[in-house]
């Protein structure tokens, strides 16, 4: 079993709607996680860190919930533009390497 | 300002071959990952780097797989005696401190096909 869980999808939704994604984390020493944008045969690049009060950086908001061990991001009003692969990512304590799932691929079609 | 670089960008070797990946990180950061990405999966990681003292290589799938990052800047993966099994693509990620949880910042990685 991996580490970090994630549906491989592809999820295909359309332009304007609300999305999410689940994520599931096994290492109870996890201690950081964020969710990272790939797009098709670039590098992963940051989308943002994933807070237990929760966070939003404008159309997107991440969650995490440490009891569960269970990390989410929904995307409202989806855009053409964010079609890619969704990595989520755990740190665990003492440790600086990144831990990832498999991805979670997104199409947006018009 | 200038981002992490890899070179070469696509190496397509014979099995049975040696090859050698470059990584030039982020001008001033400390700390150097190298990942590999098999297809349809997510990066797994093979080594890391704080200046030139090597502090985990727990990732690296065998002894053929070498590391080396000698004045602290440039670093190089090495795979010996490659095998099909080491197609992938290699991502080198660098970050600015040696803190757990610090924002790494990939290159474009280096897609390796082994025939």
């Amino acid at each position: 079993r991996k580490e970090v869980e994630q549906d491989p999808g592809p999820f295909n939704v359309p332009e304007g709607a609300t999305v999410a994604f689940n994520c599931t984390y096994s290492n109870s020493a996890s201690q950081s996680f964020f969710w990272y944008r790939q797009d098709c045969r670039k590098e992963p690049k940051l989308l943002m860190s994933v807070y237990s009060s929760g966070n939003e950086d404008g159309r997107f908001t991440a969650q995490l919930n440490r009891a569960s061990q269970y990390i989410s991001l929904l995307i409202r009003d989806s855009k053409l533009s964010d079609s890619a692969t969704y990595l989520c990512v755990a740190v665990n304590t003492g440790f600086q390497k990144l831990v990832f799932g498999t991805g979670t691929r997104l199409l947006v079609s018009p | 300002g200038a981002g992490v670089s890899q070179s070469p960008r696509y190496k397509v070797a014979k099995r049975g071959q040696d090859v050698a990946l470059r990584c030039d990180p982020i001008s001033g950061h400390v700390s150097l990952f190298w990942y590999q990405q098999a297809l349809g999966q997510g990066p797994e990681f093979l080594t890391y780097f704080q200046n030139e003292a090597q502090l985990d290589k727990s990732g690296l799938p065998s002894d053929r797989f070498f590391a080396e990052r000698p004045e602290g800047s440039v670093s190089t993966l090495k795979i010996q005696r490659t095998q099909q099994e080491d197609s992938a693509v290699y991502l080198c990620a660098s970050s600015l401190g040696g803190g757990s949880g610090e924002t790494q910042y990939f290159g474009p990685g280096t897609r390796l096909l082994v025939l």
